[in-house]
């Protein structure tokens, strides 16, 4: 099983629907990332949380929204979705600090959202 | 957060050595310079990570200078299997709170036989 898991891996949805993309890792990380990725424009980060009371944005952050129900867990939100959110989504995880570390960023395999 | 700049797109044959090169002419004196590896349809993949000098592991070289503004990716005798898109990144490192980490565009590298 992966360490990172995203769930769903590929949804198709209309203009204004709400979507959620969820996040799980089994690596016992305290940072996690939500990053999009758009052909040509490599990757860009949309919210990263350092620990479970600890939120911020990103570079593109506006129409998204995250919540951190869990060390393990890291959800995104399109509160209403439109077709320039169409993109493939990654989540990432990160150890910090108690172990020496290289800072290294674990990647799910990827949600790829499609709005129509 | 230091912003880093890389060439577009690189060509290069089997057997060949590639070097990568990135500015970071704004790097930080806690930034560590990280290189990742990405094919398509899948997430970012860790290659290797310095902060001043030479690291060599089993896959890539990489080369900083004394200055810390740029750093060089060094991939031996690439094979098919390299083509891939690589990002270098400048943040935190070993034991260190902080930024997170942002990638720019990349470099993708095409290798042919």
């Amino acid at each position: 099983d992966a360490d990172v898991t995203q769930t769903p891996r590929n949804r198709i949805t209309k203009t204004g629907k709400r979507i959620m993309l969820e996040c799980s890792q089994t690596k016992g990380h305290d940072r996690m990332y939500w990053y999009r990725q758009d052909p040509g424009l490599g990757l860009r980060l949309i919210y990263y949380s350092f620990d479970v009371k600890d939120i911020n944005k990103g570079e593109i952050s506006d129409g998204y929204s995250v919540s951190r129900q869990a060390q393990a867990k890291f959800s995104l939100s399109l509160e209403s979705a439109i077709p320039n959110q169409t993109a493939l989504y990654f989540c990432a995880t990160s150890d910090f600090g108690v172990k020496r570390n290289t800072g290294e960023l674990f990647f799910g395999e990827g949600s790829r959202l499609t709005v129509l | 957060l230091a912003k880093t700049t890389q060439p577009i797109s690189m060509d290069s044959y089997e057997g060949q050595e590639v070097n990568i090169t990135c500015s970071h002419n704004n790097i930080a004196t806690n930034d560590y310079i990280t290189w990742y590896q990405q094919f398509p349809s899948q997430g970012p993949r860790f290659i290797i990570q310095g902060y001043k000098t030479k690291v060599t592991n089993e896959v890539a070289s990489l080369f900083i200078p004394a200055d810390r503004k740029s750093s060089t990716l060094s991939l031996p005798r690439v094979s098919l299997s390299d083509t891939a898109v690589y990002y270098c990144l400048v943040g935190v490192g070993i034991g260190q709170a902080g930024t997170a980490l942002i990638f720019g565009k990349g470099t993708t590298l095409s290798v042919s036989s």
